[in-house]
C-alpha cells in the first residue's frame, strides 16, 4: 500500500497568513493526489484534484503543486472559514490512502 | 442538486451485522463508480471499498476484505454496504462518496460525500 505522510500534523495561523501543508507519498504517484478539507461534524470536501486542479467553486486562494512523491497545498491568505483539517489522498493505485491530516487552528 | 444520504448506522455488539444504505439523487447514478470511506472517532480517513458503475467490479481494503460486501441497485439509485462479524475497531462514521474520474489524465477523486452514518460496536 502507498503510505501518505502529511506535515505538520497541526499548525497555528492567523487570518491573512500564507499557509503551506506538505504531503509525501511512499512511492511515486505522478500527479494522482487530491486534497480535502473537513470541518467539525461535516464530511470532507475536495479542494484540489490531480495535484494542482482547483475544484469548481473552491476559492482561488487554495492551490496545489507537486508530482512524484512530494506535494504541497497552499492557502495564500487564510480566511476565518479555512480553519479546518486538511487531508491528502492518493489515487494512483488501490487501496486509495489518505494522509493523517493537518489541523489548521488559530 | 447532487445528494448522498447514508442510513443504517447503529449500536451493535461485537460479532453482529449491519447493512448500510446510501440513497443518491441529482446525478446519473448508474454512470459512476461509488465508494465507502470510514472515519473512526477523532481519527483519519480510511477508504474501504469501491464498486464499478455496473456493479461487476468491486475492491476492498485488506482490513475489511471477507467481512464487508459492497453492492448497488442502479434501478433504486442506491448503494449498500453489508458489514459482518463486527469488531470494536469498526466503530466509525461511514461515508458514501461518488468516484469522479477525469479521463484525460486519469485523475480520480471523491465528490461529493454523504453526511455519514455512525456505526458503534460495543457490548
Amino acid at each position: 500500500d502507498i503510505q501518505m505522510t502529511q506535515s505538520p500534523s497541526s499548525l497555528s495561523a492567523s487570518v491573512g497568513d500564507r499557509v503551506t501543508i506538505t504531503c509525501r507519498a511512499s512511492q511515486s504517484i505522478s500527479t494522482y493526489l487530491n486534497w480535502y478539507q473537513q470541518k467539525p461534524g461535516k464530511a470532507p470536501k475536495v479542494l484540489i484534484y490531480g495535484a494542482s486542479n482547483l475544484q469548481s467553486g473552491v476559492p482561488p486562494r487554495f492551490s496545489g503543486s507537486g508530482s512524484g512523491t512530494d506535494f504541497t497545498l497552499t492557502i495564500s491568505s487564510l480566511q476565518p472559514e479555512d480553519f479546518a483539517i486538511y487531508f491528502c489522498q492518493q489515487s494512483d493505485s488501490p487501496p486509495w490512502t489518505f494522509g493523517l491530516g493537518t489541523k489548521v487552528e488559530v | 442538486q447532487v445528494q448522498l444520504v447514508e442510513s443504517g448506522g447503529a449500536l451493535v455488539k461485537p460479532g453482529g451485522s449491519l447493512r448500510l444504505s446510501c440513497a443518491v439523487s441529482g446525478f446519473s447514478f448508474s454512470d459512476y463508480y461509488m465508494s465507502w470511506i470510514r472515519q473512526a472517532p477523532g481519527k483519519g480517513l480510511e477508504w474501504i471499498s469501491y464498486i464499478s458503475s455496473s456493479g461487476n467490479t468491486v475492491n476492498y481494503a485488506a482490513s475489511v476484505k471477507g467481512r464487508f460486501a459492497i453492492s448497488r441497485d442502479n434501478a433504486k439509485n442506491s448503494l449498500y454496504l453489508q458489514i459482518n462479524r463486527l469488531r470494536a475497531e469498526d466503530t466509525a462514521v461511514y461515508y458514501c462518496a461518488r468516484d469522479v474520474l477525469e479521463y484525460t489524465y486519469g485523475s480520480r477523486w471523491f465528490d461529493p460525500w454523504g453526511q455519514g452514518t455512525l456505526v458503534t460496536v460495543s457490548t
